[in-house]
């Protein structure tokens, strides 16, 4: 079955770049997403990239995509102690019922410091 | 904008009562999904709905149910709540066929 798996915690200083990773088992995803979820909210989308493509840039965010090792990454450039929330990877496949199944990872906690 | 409203930040309950916790979105969407949130597990999905008085179980509906009368409102219902029960539900909606879901703020149920 499909499983997505993401580090739980990183730590970064404000100005630098922060990049998250997530490692996705299903080769036959559709999208890959990025949410954010900040303290007592829901899950906001941040960007989403196609299977086909490689990259994608979004201003400060840039999503890479490797197929050949199913890895995604999320890098924030200038990252702002506003960009402190708890990041998700997901991913959506078709399935025998016609629809597409979204599959969340653990989510990583960016903690950005002054 | 799309909204999609959630009944109640936080709630109490004690141990066997009936719990119901609302979702409601205002754009038309036929998707409505409710996660549970968990540290470490990410999200699970409960159940899903696809029309109106459709629904389909996720990876954990054992101890819920859920209504779906009205397209935009999808309820999820703990027929009897159990401490294992506590937890952050998040309720999400997406258009037929897309898979962008839009999220709720969440609703904090603590089970006594």
């Amino acid at each position: 079955g499909e499983d997505v798996e993401q580090s739980l915690f990183l730590s970064v200083r404000e100005g630098d770049s922060s990049v998250i990773n997530c490692t996705y088992t299903d080769s036959s995803s559709t999208y890959l997403y990025w949410y954010k979820q900040e303290p007592g909210a829901g899950l906001q989308l941040l960007t989403y990239i196609f299977s086909n493509m490689d990259m994608k840039q979004d201003q400060r965010l840039t999503v890479l995509l490797n197929k050949k090792d199913k890895h995604l990454s999320l890098r924030i450039a200038d990252t702002q102690t506003g960009d402190s929330a708890i990041y998700f990877c997901a991913e959506s496949i078709g399935n025998s019922g016609g629809y597409q199944k979204v599959t969340f990872g653990t989510g990583t906690k960016l903690q950005v410091i002054p | 904008d799309v909204k999609v409203t959630q009944s109640s930040r936080y709630l109490v309950k004690r141990t066997g009562e009936k719990v119901f916790l609302e979702c409601v979105q205002d754009m038309d969407h036929e998707n409505m999904f409710w996660y549970r949130q968990d540290p470490g597990l990410g999200l699970r999905l409960i159940y899903f709905s696809y029309d109106v008085k459709m629904k389909e179980k996720g990876d954990i509906p054992e101890g819920y149910s859920v209504s779906r009368e009205k397209k935009e409102r999808f309820s999820l219902i703990l027929e009897s709540a159990s401490t294992n029960q506590t937890s952050m539900y998040l309720c999400a909606s997406s258009y037929g066929g897309q898979e962008t879901q839009y999220f709720g703020p969440g609703t904090r149920l603590l089970v006594l």
